[in-house]
């Protein structure tokens, strides 16, 4: 799988957009970005995944850049509830047989404050 | 659906003690995925099933550690004898096998053992 950098942290304020950037240089053409949060105490959650095309669904947009060596995701009107870490994970989207090992780095921080 | 649910949430048990940590996936959904978060590792992937059939336990940190799925609905993952070390919050996430890589968690079992 292709490796993925990320920022340790970021700080956003409550209302605005939060980007969260994430590098995968070496993605191949048959990987996925996806992007998962925690919310401190509780479980990941799945956001968004994403090939090429940006994407959009009621929790967050995707966007990746033409050569898909990064990707950003926008939080398009964050909250203090967005606080949380997010990871950005690049897999294969594998129909058939095993290989669902999603490998969780140590993602971004991110703290909404007022 | 009520979503992953996993039993009991919080768990403190003296060293040597066997600890049973259970997990009831999503209907329907065919995976089922074994974590372990700690702070100094992160959250690791210990093993997974596809249909009750363990796939990969490459995961799994030595043999104390044993994990079950007899039937659709029910898995448990097992440490005997348990030590220190093995304190950390475990999660029980699921998918179905048409969304690979999306996978859903459960709120996590918080062990300690002492």
């Amino acid at each position: 799988d292709a490796k993925t950098t990320q920022p340790t942290s970021m700080d956003c304020a409550e209302g605005r957009a939060a980007n969260l950037p994430c590098n995968h240089s070496t993605i191949s053409g048959n990987e996925y970005v996806y992007w998962y949060r925690q919310i401190h105490s509780q479980g990941p959650q799945y956001i968004i995944h994403g090939l090429k095309n940006n994407e959009t669904n009621e929790m967050a947009s995707l966007i990746i850049t033409e050569d898909r060596k990064s990707s950003t995701l926008i939080l398009p009107h964050a909250t203090l509830r967005d606080t949380a870490v997010y990871y950005c994970i690049v897999r294969v989207a594998v129909l058939t047989g095993g290989g669902n090992k999603l490998t969780f780095g140590t993602g971004t921080q991110l703290k909404v404050e007022l | 659906d009520a979503g992953v649910i996993q039993s009991p949430r919080h768990e403190v048990t003296e060293m040597g003690q066997e600890v049973t940590l259970r997990c009831k996936p999503i209907s329907g959904h065919d995976y089922l995925f074994w974590y372990r978060q700690t702070m100094m590792r992160g959250l690791e992937l210990l093993i997974y099933f596809n249909n009750n059939v363990p796939i990969d336990d490459s995961g799994m940190p030595e043999d104390r550690f044993s994990a079950k799925m007899p039937n659709a609905s029910f898995s448990t993952l097992k440490i005997q004898p348990s030590e220190p070390r093995d304190s950390a919050v475990y999660f029980c996430a699921s998918s179905p096998s048409e969304t690979k890589n999306i996978q859903y968690f459960g709120a996590g079992t918080r062990l300690s053992v002492l």
